[in-house]
């Protein structure tokens, strides 16, 4: 099993709508999630991190958690073609002390 | 200069040469962190420097050698690498490195390594 599994994608969504990002996580101990973007040839940038359980909202973005169910999900509303990146899932693994990622989820936003 | 830089950004190299890869952060960070990004692979962490030691090494192969001589500098010194060993190198930093805390991790723009 994968540490920390997304969705390759691509996921395409028209401009305006809401895109669904989701993350699987293997570590049931974790406490912190991180979302990052990475627009192509760039470096990840952190968007959203989230530590209990719910939704917490920034904007556009909506992270959502679920621990029980080792769920993470990034939901951005009224998508924008500026949206359009790679996003990666990152899970501080607590007993490795160590930031685990995601492949990643490349999310193009269609005009 | 701000937040944390790179260089250089594109290096080619044969598998006899020697390089190395630099990494500087302007943020006065206490951890600093070695990632090699592959196509369809997720970020690897490579190696985690906490106030100039190293306290994760991932089970890298030894023609890879970090070096963090103080706090904003970290290298990755290169020798005899393989074509599979392409790759972008990130570098980030993050304010300390501690369990169970959140400190967030500012990447550099990267190293595209082309090994031949």
């Amino acid at each position: 099993q994968k540490e920390v599994e997304q969705n390759s994608g691509p996921l395409s969504v028209p401009e305006g709508a809401i895109a669904s990002l989701n993350c699987t996580y293997s570590d049931r101990g974790s406490q912190s999630f991180f979302w990052y973007r990475q627009y192509s040839g760039k470096s990840p940038e952190l968007i959203m991190f989230i530590y209990s359980n719910g939704d917490k909202e920034d904007g556009r973005f909506t992270a959502q958690l679920n621990k029980a169910s080792q769920y993470v999900s990034l939901l951005i509303r009224d998508s924008q073609p500026s949206d359009s990146a790679t996003y990666l899932c990152a899970v501080l693994f607590q007993g490795a002390q160590k930031l685990v990622f995601g492949q990643g989820t490349r999310l193009t936003i269609n005009p | 200069e701000t937040g944390v830089t790179q260089t250089p950004r594109h290096l080619v190299m044969g598998m006899t040469n020697k390089k190395s890869l630099k990494c500087e952060q302007h943020l006065g960070h206490n951890a600093m962190y070695w990632y090699k990004q592959s196509a369809k692979k997720p970020l690897e962490l490579m190696f985690v420097y906490s106030l100039e030691e190293r306290v994760e090494n991932n089970s890298v192969p030894s023609r890879f050698s970090p070096e963090c001589p103080n706090s904003s500098h970290l290298f990755l010194h290169l020798h005899t690498l393989q074509p599979e060993d392409s790759a972008l190198y990130l570098c980030a930093s993050s304010q300390d490195w501690a369990s169970g805390t959140y400190n967030e991790q500012f990447f550099g723009p990267g190293t595209r390594l082309t090994v031949l």
